[in-house]
């Protein structure tokens, strides 16, 4: 099956700070999301995003899928910004969405 | 709209006992799916479905059975517990395959 890898596995940064989280995956995909775990444990769908870029406030996502990876970044980061991304793919023929291990981000005030 | 819910949020069970659990959306989503969330392990699919009557094995299906009979449930049933299903559930739904994916809040399961 499809292999996703996400870098870095974990993350500390201070309050204001810019950060890129990473998604490598290891099959052409047409289907790429990104989620945001917050600390509560609610999982909510950050972008869909199989290809090209999207901007939502201060997180935007580029994918790049000809070179098999995906870029999350956080500008500006606030506390609330804290807990794990997750970035999850799925292929043509395939109905399942295979999850990578996350990125655990930790924003110090 | 609700989204997507699901019940119990937590639940205790004994080795060999069995149990449901619970997910609906009134979202008129087709495809809904049920994953298992292990420390450092991200997100697991256990089985998901297209639309009702049709349901398909994810990753590790192995100890849980689906059923559709409506578009708005998707009940998973865990036979006999293991404590190996010592997990956290989440439910999710989607319009298709392809779509972008809504998670319910989770139900935290203890296996003794």
């Amino acid at each position: 099956g499809i292999q996703v890898e996400q870098s870095p596995p974990d993350l500390i940064l201070q309050e204001g700070a810019n950060s890129t989280l990473r998604c490598n995956f290891s099959d052409s995909v047409n289907n790429l999301q990104w989620f945001h775990q917050n600390p509560w444990g609610q999982l909510i769908n950050l972008f869909y995003i199989p290809s090209g870029t999207k901007q939502n406030g201060r997180l935007s996502a580029t994918t790049v899928a000809t070179e098999r990876y995906s870029l999350l970044y956080i500008s500006s980061s606030q506390t609330t910004d804290s807990g794990v991304y997750f970035c999850a793919v799925g292929y043509f023929g395939n109905e399942k969405l295979t999850f990578g291990t996350g990125t655990r981000l930790t924003i110090i005030p | 709209n609700a989204g997507v819910t699901q019940t119990p949020k937590f639940q205790v069970l004994k080795t060999g006992q069995s149990m449901t659990l619970q997910c609906a959306q009134d979202m008129n989503h087709e495809y809904m799916s049920w994953y298992r969330q292990d420390p450092g392990m991200g997100l697991r699919l256990i089985h998901y479905s297209v639309g009702a009557g049709i349901t398909d094995q994810g990753e590790v299906p192995n100890g849980y059975n689906v059923s559709r009979s409506t578009t708005e449930d998707f009940p998973l049933r865990l036979l006999s517990a293991a404590p190996s299903q010592t997990s956290v559930y989440f439910c999710a739904s989607s319009y298709g395959a392809g779509n972008e994916q809504y998670f319910g809040p989770g139900t935290r399961l203890t296996v003794t």
